[in-house]
């Protein structure tokens, strides 16, 4: 089975601290998501990346900034926490098969929950 | 733009009552689409996924989804709901592009009622 795991479940932090979430795969997938949830809204992609050292912009990405120096490593990092970044926050990964719609099946892991005060 | 829409917030059903959690995406192609689960305080569970052919799908845990694009729907269905399905559900599409991205619903929370 793919294992998706968070570094943490849960984190308080202060305003204006550096924060790292970290991720971690086992499956040698190529693709890590980061996600933030929030209620009413669903899931919104912060930031992705498709290979090491690779990263993309996702639709929030403001505030925010990853690190992928391995494969199996995806970090997220809140440079100087803000009480707007409040949240839940998941990642997940997937592998990039281009044949098949199996392509875009995420595996997600348990999430953290970040609180900033 | 794509978009996924999930027009129930909040669904509460009797256990033993069957189910049916809409979804209607907006997409030019022909889609890629999922449902996940997520348990209270849990990461998102695939439930099941459309790719291709039968446009009925069978998932995980007894739900089924039927794919009708003349309504561009994608609707969740149980039969028989069990209290431990309480959890939100959500519904994704994928992209199409290379960067394998999917997009969400706002998710729909369901309630069983003893």
């Amino acid at each position: 089975d793919v294992k998706v795991t968070q570094s943490s479940r849960y984190l308080v932090k202060r305003t204006g601290e550096k924060v790292f979430l970290e991720c971690v795969q086992d499956m040698d997938h190529e693709n890590m998501f980061w996600y933030r949830q929030d209620p009413g809204l669903g899931l919104r992609l912060i930031y992705f990346s498709y290979d090491v050292k690779m990263k993309e912009k996702g639709d929030i990405p403001e505030g925010y900034s990853v690190s992928r120096e391995k494969k199996e490593r995806f970090s997220l990092i809140l440079e100087s926490a803000s009480t707007n970044q409040t949240s839940m926050y998941l990642c997940a990964s997937s592998f990039p098969t281009r044949t098949s719609g199996s392509a875009y099946e995420q595996y997600f892991g348990p999430g953290t929950r970040l609180t900033v005060t | 733009a794509q978009s996924v829409t999930q027009p129930d917030i909040h669904i509460t059903v009797s256990e033993g009552a069957s189910l049916e959690l809409r979804c209607n995406y907006s997409y030019g192609a022909t889609p890629y689409l999922f449902w996940y689960v997520q348990s209270p305080g849990q990461g998102l569970q695939l439930l099941l996924k459309y790719f291709s052919g039968d446009t009925l799908v069978q998932g995980i845990k007894g739900f089924e989804a039927e794919f009708k694009r003349s309504q561009s729907s994608f609707n969740l269905r149980k039969p028989s709901v069990h209290w431990s399905d309480a959890a939100e559900y959500f519904c994704a599409v994928a992209l199409g592009s290379s960067a394998s991205k999917i997009i969400f619903g706002s998710g729909t929370r369901l309630s069983i009622r003893p």
